[in-house]
């Protein structure tokens, strides 16, 4: 079945310093989801991506999707306390079974 | 307010023994999930309904029921419960691909 991968696993970063997440599937994606879930708490839609080689930007936060539609990143620009938390990317392979990424968990150091 | 609600929050049970976690969404979407998180393994879906007496496996399913009666409930049944299904549970319904999350059931097991 269907996989997805992220790397990395934990992050730690002091704060202002950049942080990425990346993430892979084993299949074709017709759309990526990212997701955060802060600690304690229930994962929170950040943004979809559909067309190949998309890029969307929210403030601090840049979100890529491949040519291939296979591997999406988050890249968060200078982090802040704020950006705490754990990030998912989710996978659609044009049904409607969503297959989560297992999340890499960001720290940030004041 | 437009959100999910779970109920119970936290449930402490012993093997064997029939519960329901039911899930409720006020913004009249059709899709509704359930997830279970485990450390380690992310968000993982163990059942979806498109729409009101539409049901679907997710990856996870042995040892879940669910059912559709009505578009605003989603209960999810575990007939004979085993500590393998300790966990957290989320619900989410959606309309389009953005999912809407609850806030979690903490399921204990013994």
């Amino acid at each position: 079945g269907q996989q997805v991968m992220q790397i990395p696993q934990y992050q730690h970063v002091q704060e202002g310093e950049d942080f990425t997440t990346y993430c892979n599937s084993s299949t074709t994606l017709s759309n990526i989801q990212w997701y955060k879930q802060r600690p304690g708490g229930h994962p929170v839609f950040l943004i979809q991506l559909v067309k190949s080689g998309e890029v969307k930007k929210q403030k601090r936060l840049t979100f890529q999707f491949g040519e291939a539609k296979k591997n999406s990143s988050l890249h968060i620009t200078a982090t802040q306390t704020t950006d705490v938390g754990t990030y998912f990317c989710a996978g659609d392979n044009y049904g409607q079974n969503f297959v989560f990424g297992p999340g890499t968990r960001l720290s940030v150091l004041p | 307010e437009a959100q999910v609600t779970q109920n119970p929050r936290y449930l402490i049970t012993v093997t064997g023994k029939k519960l329901t976690v039911t899930c409720s969404q006020n913004m009249n979407h059709e899709y509704m999930s359930w997830y279970r998180q485990d450390p380690g393994l992310g968000l993982r879906q163990i059942y979806y309904s498109m729409n009101v007496e539409v049901t679907d496996k997710g990856d996870v399913p042995e040892g879940y029921k669910v059912s559709r009666k009505e578009k605003r409930n989603f209960p999810l049944i575990l007939e004979s419960p085993s500590p393998n299904q300790t966990s957290l549970y989320f619900c989410a319904s959606s309309y389009g691909n953005e999912q809407f999350f609850g806030p979690g059931t903490r399921l204990t097991v013994l």
